[in-house]
């Protein structure tokens, strides 16, 4: 079956513009995650779903980072008024239950430049 | 708090000698641990995972972990590498506990160079 996708692959934005990155999930993926990766380091958490409830951002930098998955499938990470430091690869993965032990599964990425 | 800390931002091998990611964690709670692969302009993709059953895990590609409460360690091992092996190497940490089951946290990442 098809794997997670994302979009756009790149994205390349000017500083004060807002962006939307999109994940599409495994069908029938309960649980949904974000994260971000900047150059030279691993994924760094941002914040899950449970079907449509997010719970917990605490890896949102500040409020100008919010997403939804508003149908319990898609999901948005939305970037407002982005920053230059806002540049990174956005990575979204999904899992069955989210059980610590269950594999989570990585979409492409998208990554984002900020001019 | 979890951490994780691969030694070795990169590691350079010849085609068919031992390969040793090494990755060690830090949780207050049993782990559960993973390794995951990612080959240019793709996702990261599982290798193999440790969630308290056997302590060697073997996973896809020939790779295997062994895991070492004592030392809380997680290496990852191949005997014979191969030029396919060169990518980049994550090792990640979740656990059980608090709000954010399935959380994972992340290593640096080590780059795995293969030369013939």
């Amino acid at each position: 079956g098809a794997g997670v996708s994302q979009s756009p692959r790149y994205k390349v934005t000017k500083r004060g513009q807002d962006v939307a990155l999109r994940c599409d999930p495994i069908s029938g993926h309960v649980s949904l995650y974000w994260y971000r990766q900047a150059l030279g380091q691993g994924p760094e958490f941002l914040t899950y779903f449970n079907y449509e409830a997010q719970q917990d951002k605490s890896g949102l930098p500040n409020d100008r980072f919010s997403a939804e998955r508003p149908e319990g499938s898609i999901s948005t990470l939305t970037i407002q008024r982005t920053e230059q430091r806002d540049s990174a690869m956005y990575r979204c993965a999904s899992s069955l239950p989210d059980r610590a032990q269950e594999t989570q599964y990585f979409g492409p990425g998208t990554r984002l430049l900020v001019l | 708090a979890q951490s994780v800390t691969q030694l070795g931002s990169h590691v350079s091998v010849s085609e068919g000698a031992l390969v040793l990611l090494r990755c060690n964690y830090s949780s207050s709670v049993p782990p559960y641990l993973f390794w995951y692969v990612q080959y240019p302009n793709q996702g990261l993709q599982l290798l193999l995972k440790y969630t308290s059953a056997a302590t060697l895990v073997k996973g896809i590609n020939g790779f295997e972990a062994e895991f070492k409460k004592s030392e809380t360690s997680f290496h990852l091992t191949k005997p014979s590498a191969h030029m396919r092996d060169a990518a980049e190497y994550f090792c990640a940490v979740s656990y059980a506990g608090g709000t954010s089951y399935g959380k994972l946290t992340f290593g640096q990442g080590t780059i795995l160079t293969v030369h013939p």
